[in-house]
């Protein structure tokens, strides 16, 4: 069964710093990987998305997520971070029937 | 505008009470899904459709029930058979053919 694993709960950066949040999946079939945002008291938005094509996305907020067939990954970076980033990050995979499976979310701390 | 709309925001319930959490899309999705959401633990699925009069169980399906009796309504009814209902409820839309999903706002639910 597919699995998707968040290695860190918790990132703590300085703001202005960059940051990577690592995640990767047990598949080696095609995938189709996702990257969500959640704000505190808030739903889940979409960050970005990996179906085909480059394996650079781009998303909103000025984040960006390689994917890297070979390691199973789709690390997650910002080159410089802002408060307003602070927030829990989920990386998510589709398995076969297109259901997503999760990872358990990493917190994004902002130290000024 | 196009989106998920999920409501009450916040609920209060006593112990031994039924309570139905609504959900709303516009989104002309086949699917829909009712994720919890408790402190440290990640999203875990309860109950998801996939077309209209047909459901199926989440992994935490005990203690809730849903209908699907129209493409755009899903509701959630928390019985009181969940022994700890206390938490947050997502409702999410999405496409079969990639599994991206779109998310209300949230839920919360506390039991008093």
């Amino acid at each position: 069964a597919q699995s998707v694993t968040q290695l860190d709960s918790q990132v703590p950066v300085f703001e202005e710093a960059p940051v990577e949040l690592r995640c990767n999946y047990s598949s080696s079939v095609s995938v189709y990987l996702f990257w969500y945002v959640q704000y505190p008291n808030q739903g889940l938005q979409l960050l970005l998305k990996y179906l085909s094509g480059s394996t650079l996305v781009k998303g909103i907020n000025g984040f960006e997520a390689e994917f890297n067939k070979s390691q199973t990954s789709f690390h997650l970076r910002k080159p410089s971070v802002h408060i307003s980033d602070t927030a829990e990050y989920f990386c998510a995979v589709s398995d076969s029937n297109y259901q997503l499976i999760w990872g358990a979310g990493t917190k994004l701390i902002i130290k000024p | 505008d196009g989106g998920i709309t999920q409501s009450p925001k916040y609920l209060f319930r006593k112990e031994g009470q039924n309570v139905t959490l609504s959900c709303e899309q516009n989104l002309n999705h086949d699917a829909m899904y009712w994720y919890r959401q408790d402190p440290g633990q990640g999203l875990r699925l309860i109950y998801y459709s996939q077309i209209v009069n047909d459901f199926q169980k989440g992994d935490i399906a005990e203690g809730y029930s849903v209908s699907r009796e129209k493409k755009e309504s899903f509701p959630l009814t928390v019985t009181s058979a969940q022994k700890n209902p206390t938490a947050f409820y997502l409702c999410a839309s999405g496409t079969w053919n990639t599994g991206e999903l779109f998310f209300g706002e949230g839920s919360r639910l506390t039991v008093l």
